[in-house]
């Protein structure tokens, strides 16, 4: 069965530390992989998705996340945080083609960011 | 920058009892989803909805649930006789097209407690 793993329940760090949050996923064939941000408050809203070209993807504020085949893995990583990147994120799977986009997401990951 | 809406964004209601969520996709997308997240755990596909039929429903989506587009607008979820363990975060999303990179849309949420 398909499944996402988030190695980190809470993050927490000061401003302008580096940020990696870690993604693993379990799936039998090609995959789509997506992080997505829920601000306090705010609806879930997509960071960047990976689907095929470059496995470096760059998203919105700064982030980005590397694919690692081999390693099942698509960590988010952001040089340097800041407050308002405080927020829950979300690493998230779908299968590769087919119309069946249906989202298998990780638990979340928990970000504080000390002013 | 239009979005997913949804009401109510809080709903409590008696065990046993019948509840409609709704949602209002954003307005030239085709491709509906209920996801929820039940408090300390991963957010969980529920059903897909197209073309004013189900697309694909997990195992969660038993005959307690159903889904309905009612009119051009609105997108509802019913749980017909609710359990404790229904108590939950229910997301729903919205996408235009039917590709598994297609970016998903999602609402606020509706927190549902069943009592």
């Amino acid at each position: 069965a398909q499944s996402v793993s988030q190695h980190n329940h809470h993050v927490i760090l000061s401003e302008a530390a580096s940020l990696e949050l870690g993604c693993n996923y379990s799936y039998g064939g090609t995959v789509n992989l997506f992080w997505y941000v829920q601000y306090p408050g705010q609806h879930l809203q997509l960071l960047l998705k990976y689907f095929s070209g470059d496995p470096l993807v760059k998203g919105i504020k700064g982030f980005e996340a590397e694919f690692i085949k081999s390693k099942f893995s698509f960590n988010l990583r952001k040089p340097s945080v800041q407050w308002s990147d405080t927020a829950e994120y979300f690493c998230a799977v779908t299968g590769y083609g087919g119309s069946q986009g249906n989202l298998i997401f990780g638990k979340g990951t928990k970000l504080s960011v000390k002013p | 920058e239009p979005e997913v809406t949804q009401t109510p964004s809080h709903q409590v209601t008696q065990m046993g009892q019948e509840v409609i969520l709704r949602c209002v996709p954003i307005s030239n997308h085709l491709y509906f989803y209920w996801y929820r997240q039940i408090l300390g755990q991963k957010v969980e596909f529920l059903v897909s909805f197209y073309n004013n039929e189900i697309s694909e429903k997990s195992e969660i989506f038993d005959d307690q649930f159903s889904v309905e587009r009612p009119d051009g607008s609105n997108f509802t979820l019913k749980i017909r006789s609710t359990k404790l363990e229904d108590s939950a975060m229910y997301f729903c999303a919205s996408n235009s097209g039917a590709a598994s990179t297609d970016t998903q849309y999602f609402g606020p949420g509706t927190r549902l407690t069943v009592l």
